[in-house]
């Protein structure tokens, strides 16, 4: 158990809806990290939160945000969900601001967009 | 029709034997690398990491062994077990998040 947790572990929806993805960190990180897991695309870096603040952006879409909340847990908002966008998205926390350091990951919410 | 996925690497060994997986990494200023090892349904989980400053780090079972002339690197798993059966990520430190490879998978056959 790496101590990230992430809810759901499983959605499914259609087309042009929006869903919310919820991540808490190990506890005492104060970085989180998404990222986008999808058959043809690996894994892919979208954003990192640190202590509340967003520090680095990825390839996320703009039909994508994300936030850092005071008790440190953080949600990946997607809108307009395409079926391009199904795919697993992990969270993942490390205790610093610094790159240079390993990442906890989440187990990941599969996302299934009918 | 043709599917389309991410046709990963596979490497098949035997059980006992030892694995080395290969990665080459893009960025000539990283200074941090990583090997983190994903099971089925589960999230990555981290392996090893080793710094710039150095050729070679081991860990139980495992070597990371980075050639910064090259840009590559490999994670060698010593008596590979059924239980190492997985996809097997390297990551470079890009600055401003980690970059992941496409992934080896890795399969241990009896």
């Amino acid at each position: 158990d790496s101590g990230v947790t992430q809810t759901p572990k499983h959605l499914i929806t259609a087309t042009g809806q929006r869903v919310t993805l919820r991540c808490s960190p190990r506890s005492g990180d104060l970085s989180v990290y998404w990222y986008q897991q999808s058959l043809d695309q690996g894994l892919q870096f979208l954003i990192q939160y640190y202590n509340g603040e967003e520090r680095a952006k990825g390839n996320i879409l703009e039909r994508f945000s994300a936030q850092q909340f005071p008790d440190l847990h953080s949600e990946l908002n997607l809108s307009s969900l395409e079926l391009g966008d199904s795919a697993l998205y992990f969270c993942a926390s490390s205790a610093g601001l610094a790159t240079n350091e390993k990442l906890f990951f989440g187990s990941g919410t599969q996302l299934s967009v009918l | 029709g043709e599917s389309v996925g991410l046709h990963l690497p596979t490497l098949s060994v035997q059980e006992g034997d030892n694995s080395i997986i290969n990665c080459a990494y893009s960025n000539s200023a990283s200074d941090y690398f990583i090997w983190y090892k994903q099971e089925s349904g589960k999230g990555p989980q981290f392996i090893i990491d080793i710094r710039s400053n150095m050729d070679k780090r081991q860990g139980q079972r495992v070597t990371v062994l980075l050639n910064k002339t090259v840009k590559h690197l490999s994670l060698q798993i010593a008596a590979t077990q059924p239980g190492d059966s997985a996809v097997y990520f390297c990551a470079e430190d890009y600055g401003y998040a980690l970059n992941f490879g496409k992934g080896t998978s890795l399969l241990v056959t009896p």
